[in-house]
């Protein structure tokens, strides 16, 4: 069975930083694409970013570029993204995704990420 | 970054059909599948078509999606109590490089 298990959210003031992980089992992590995507109280979905198999490409939504960074370790079969410059406008709950667009879509139950003083 | 439009809601009786539509440019919609997916109150989303038709096994027959130019959208038929949710189209965005959701949709059974 595919599981996505988000971990690392948490309150965070403006400015802070956290990291956030998403541990992967039932498949083989190694041969998809993963991507985040956040979801804040009542609004709609928001693609956050997107890493290759083999982590050699990326992309991100603009309002996160330079300040969040994707990323990947296949040999822990774990997806990380690592928020730095917080902004109240970042809180939302985060979810891991595996072959975001495709037949092999799968989500995890995301983790939570307030950013508040 | 919501570039795909859909109407913020849609209703109708038990048994009934319901549309819902998606309406995007030629950078996303106009050249790359959509997808649609299911978002169950308090739940993450759930894929429910993809490739603009295609249902992934497990998904009732009664959805059925479609694609047209730069629209898309997709059919509840036979609607359910269990399908009242929110359903988000998305798509690829060349222009972009990144991946559009659609403003979503709430369904409610009347």
């Amino acid at each position: 069975e595919v599981q996505l298990v988000e971990s690392g959210g948490g309150l965070v003031q403006p400015g802070g930083s956290l990291r956030l992980s998403c541990e992967a089992s039932g498949f083989t992590f190694s041969d998809y694409w993963m991507s985040w995507v956040r979801q804040a109280t009542g609004k709609g979905l928001e693609w956050v970013a997107n890493i290759k198999q083999d982590g050699s490409v990326k992309y991100y939504v603009d309002s996160v570029k330079g300040r969040f960074t994707i990323s990947r370790d296949n040999a822990k079969n774990s997806l990380y993204l690592q928020m730095n410059s917080l902004r109240a406008e970042d809180t939302a709950v985060y979810y891991c995704a595996r072959a975001l667009g495709s037949g092999d879509c799968s989500w995890g139950r995301g983790a939570l990420v307030t950013v508040s003083s | 970054q919501s570039v795909l439009t859909q109407p913020p809601s849609a209703s109708e009786t038990p048994g009934q059909r319901v549309t819902i539509s998606c309406s995007g440019s030629r950078s996303n919609i106009g050249n790359n599948p959509v997808i649609w997916y299911q978002q169950l109150p308090g739940t993450a989303p759930k894929l429910l078509i993809y490739n603009n038709d295609q249902r992934p096994s497990g998904v009732p027959d009664r959805f059925s999606g479609s694609k047209s130019g730069t629209s898309a959208s997709l059919a509840i038929s036979g609607l359910q109590s269990g399908d009242e949710a929110d359903y988000y189209c998305a798509a690829w965005d060349g222009s972009l490089s990144g991946f559009v959701f659609g403003t979503g949709t709430t369904v409610t059974v009347l």
